[in-house]
């Protein structure tokens, strides 16, 4: 009953393939954003959605395009992986001026 | 923009012993500050929040933080750590509906 999920949890793939990645929410939030987390990095904010039709680029979107279908689904993904993103990536949402944010379980992607 | 600084990357504690994580943000105002937890292999958890008013706030597990306006600082503190705190700690500040997060810290508590 995880109110943010996320799939595939795991995935290796090669490089030059596409990659989807899936998140939903059931908390009814509007915001919606996706991270990815490196060692030594914390989170680097990849895109962020406040609603269906608004959709901005975040610090590091370079390589990668981001999809909201629903107001419960903002998916991510990568036209054509390479190496260096091999990652843990999470998405989160939120709600209200505070911006607390709500985090999914996280896909570790391996590029190889 | 508002950046976040952690000042320890890794942080090694005995059981009992008390901890206090620093963290930085860069510029005042209104800020609403919060500091996440990620035990090894799992997602990030709130562990406390500061919005406004007393500035020493209390979150889970007995961690608490206290917001410093004057030293645009927000440290974690808890008087007697225990195995299970192993976890990295982050910190975040909220600006213009983004969170900006620190590096994040490394804590490992030996039994």
């Amino acid at each position: 009953d995880a109110d943010v999920t996320q799939t595939p949890r795991n995935r290796i793939t090669k490089t030059g393939k596409r990659i989807m990645l899936e998140c939903s929410q059931t908390k009814g939030h509007d915001r919606m954003y996706w991270y990815r987390q490196d060692p030594g990095l914390g989170l680097r904010l990849i895109y962020y959605s406040f609603d269906v039709k608004d959709i901005n680029k975040g610090e590091i979107s370079d390589g990668y395009s981001v999809s909201r279908q629903a107001q419960a689904k903002f998916s991510l993904s990568l036209e054509s992986a390479i190496p260096n993103q091999t990652a843990l990536y999470f998405c989160a949402t939120s709600v209200g001026l505070r911006n607390e944010q709500f985090f999914g379980p996280g896909t570790r992607l391996t590029v190889l | 923009a508002q950046s976040v600084s952690q000042h320890n990357h890794h942080v090694i504690l005995s059981e009992a012993a008390s901890l206090e994580l620093g963290c930085n943000y860069s510029y005042g105002g209104t800020v609403n500050l919060f500091w996440y937890v990620q035990y090894p292999g799992q997602h990030l958890q709130l562990l406390l929040k500061y919005f406004s008013g007393d500035p020493l706030v209390k979150g889970i597990k007995g961690f608490e933080a206290e917001f410093i306006k004057s030293k645009f600082s927000f440290n974690l503190r808890k008087p007697s750590v225990q195995w299970s705190d192993t976890a990295e700690y982050f910190c975040a500040v909220n600006d213009n509906y983004q969170l900006i997060w620190g590096a994040g810290t490394k804590l490992i508590i030996k039994p």
